[in-house]
């Protein structure tokens, strides 16, 4: 069974920061990551997405992701903080069963 | 171009009554999902169902019923509605079949429960 775990509940940063935020998962077998963003009062909606292939995954709206298997890691980065990425951010790991388990959540603020 | 949708967005219940949360999707996909979101809690699975007539288990079963007799629909069911049910819940869809799965899912906007 796979399971995610996000470190930090909530995370604020400045305009025109860096946004990181942390992923941990554990799987039995190689994991498909996915990170998902999910803006007030809507459903969630895909950011990134790592399968196979290249660890360094880019996502919609300025986002990235690496996979780091030694580290059980796929962290979430956006150099550059804008005030539309407030939002709360889930990381997902599916190990092909269909089933996608997620994390807690980690809610984004943006200062001005 | 509908995606997922997801009716009624709010319900209000008493303990005790019964409702049918109904998700339908236009996107002719295999699988279907009811997640339920909790704060500090994420998304958590309550069944799925990877194609016409089948359903399964998830995370948190207990309470809940499901039925998929059309692919497009998939059907959430309380029996019996608890306080512990209050919830946001959240169907989603992803295609694929065996061997091409990706696992990326599309959401609904989701169904706000209330049980008093």
């Amino acid at each position: 069974a796979q399971s995610v775990t996000q470190l930090g509940s909530h995370v604020s940063v400045s305009e025109g920061a860096l946004v990181l935020l942390r992923c941990n998962y554990s799987s039995s077998v190689p994991p498909y990551l996915f990170w998902y963003v999910q803006y007030p009062n809507q459903g969630l909606q895909l950011l990134l997405k790592y399968t196979t292939g290249a660890t360094l995954v880019k996502g919609i709206n300025g986002f990235e992701a690496e996979f780091k298997k030694s580290e059980t890691s796929f962290h979430l980065t956006k150099p550059s903080a804008h005030m539309s990425d407030a939002a709360e951010y889930f990381c997902a790991v599916s190990d092909g069963d269909y089933k996608l388990s997620f994390g807690a959540g980690t809610t984004v603020t943006v200062r001005a | 171009n509908a995606g997922v949708t997801q009716t009624p967005k709010f319900r209000v219940l008493k303990t005790g009554q019964s409702m049918t949360l109904l998700c339908a999707q236009d996107m002719n996909h295999e699988y279907m999902y009811w997640y339920r979101q909790d704060p500090g809690m994420g998304l958590r699975l309550i069944h799925y169902s990877v194609g016409e007539g089948t359903t399964a288990k998830g995370e948190v079963p207990d309470g809940y019923n499901v039925s998929r007799l059309k692919k497009q629909n998939f059907l959430l069911g309380l029996e019996s509605a608890a306080p512990s049910q209050t919830s946001v819940y959240f169907c989603a869809s992803s295609y694929g079949t065996s061997g091409s799965y990706t696992g990326e899912l599309f959401f609904g906007e989701g169904s706000r429960l209330t049980v008093l």
